[in-house]
């Protein structure tokens, strides 16, 4: 099975500190995304990324930036973390047409900006 | 504007009927939508996928239809247990057959015994 860790299930941070968020995926998937997720709001997609050292922004990603050096690891950076920030943050994965097996989720980490 | 839709209010049903959530959306054109199901503090898990032109995909309990003309998925859980309560979400490719997906908010589901 695919498996994508998500490095903190729970987060404490305060306003004005950068954040980072690891994720790492076992299963060679060319594509990562980051989504939010609040609610009534359901999911957001902050970026994604299709390949090493590539990205690209989603819907969301002011205050927001990523990493991908390595093609197993996508890391999503907040330079300054904003009350506002406050949220559950997913990752996920999948093959390049995420077709037949959707993508893959991590569990999530709920961080909380203080 | 471009809309996807779910029934956010809660559906309650008794332990062995079928459950029919709805996905509806608006100024898209999915080549793909898919299903999944949410846990409470969990990551979504994927269900289903149905293409375009597949009207009904089934996989054991499940059933998924996609109307390209209603712009409408209907997920179908028959004979339904406690243990199939959760949030389920619908998501459909952004631009159409691209990876790219764009989720609904979900519909919870609370199966009672």
């Amino acid at each position: 099975d695919v498996k994508v860790t998500q490095s903190s299930r729970y987060l404490v941070k305060r306003t004005g500190e950068k954040v980072f968020l690891e994720c790492v995926q076992d299963m060679d998937h060319e594509n990562m995304f980051w989504y939010r997720q609040d609610p009534g709001l359901g999911l957001r997609l902050i970026y994604f990324s299709y390949d090493v050292k590539m990205k690209e922004k989603g819907d969301i990603p002011e205050g927001y930036s990523v990493s991908r050096e390595k093609k197993e690891r996508f890391s999503l950076i907040l330079e300054s973390a904003s009350t506002n920030q406050t949220s559950m943050y997913l990752c996920a994965s999948s093959l390049r047409t995420a077709l037949n097996y959707g993508y893959t989720f991590g569990s999530g980490t709920r961080l909380t900006v203080v | 504007s471009q809309k996807i839709e779910q029934n956010s209010e809660a559906l309650n049903i008794q332990e062995g009927k079928t459950a029919t959530l709805t996905c509806n959306y608006t100024n898209y054109s999915p080549a793909y939508l898919q299903w999944y199901r949410q846990d409470p503090g969990r990551g979504p898990v994927f269900l289903l996928l149905i293409r375009e032109n597949e009207k009904e995909k089934r996989k054991e309990r499940l059933k998924v239809t996609f109307d390209t003309t209603l712009k409408q998925s209907l997920f179908h859980i028959t004979a339904s247990q406690p243990a199939d309560s959760a949030t389920y979400l619908c998501a459909l490719d952004e631009t159409s057959g691209t990876y790219k997906y764009i989720f609904g908010t979900g519909t919870r589901l609370k199966v009672l015994a």
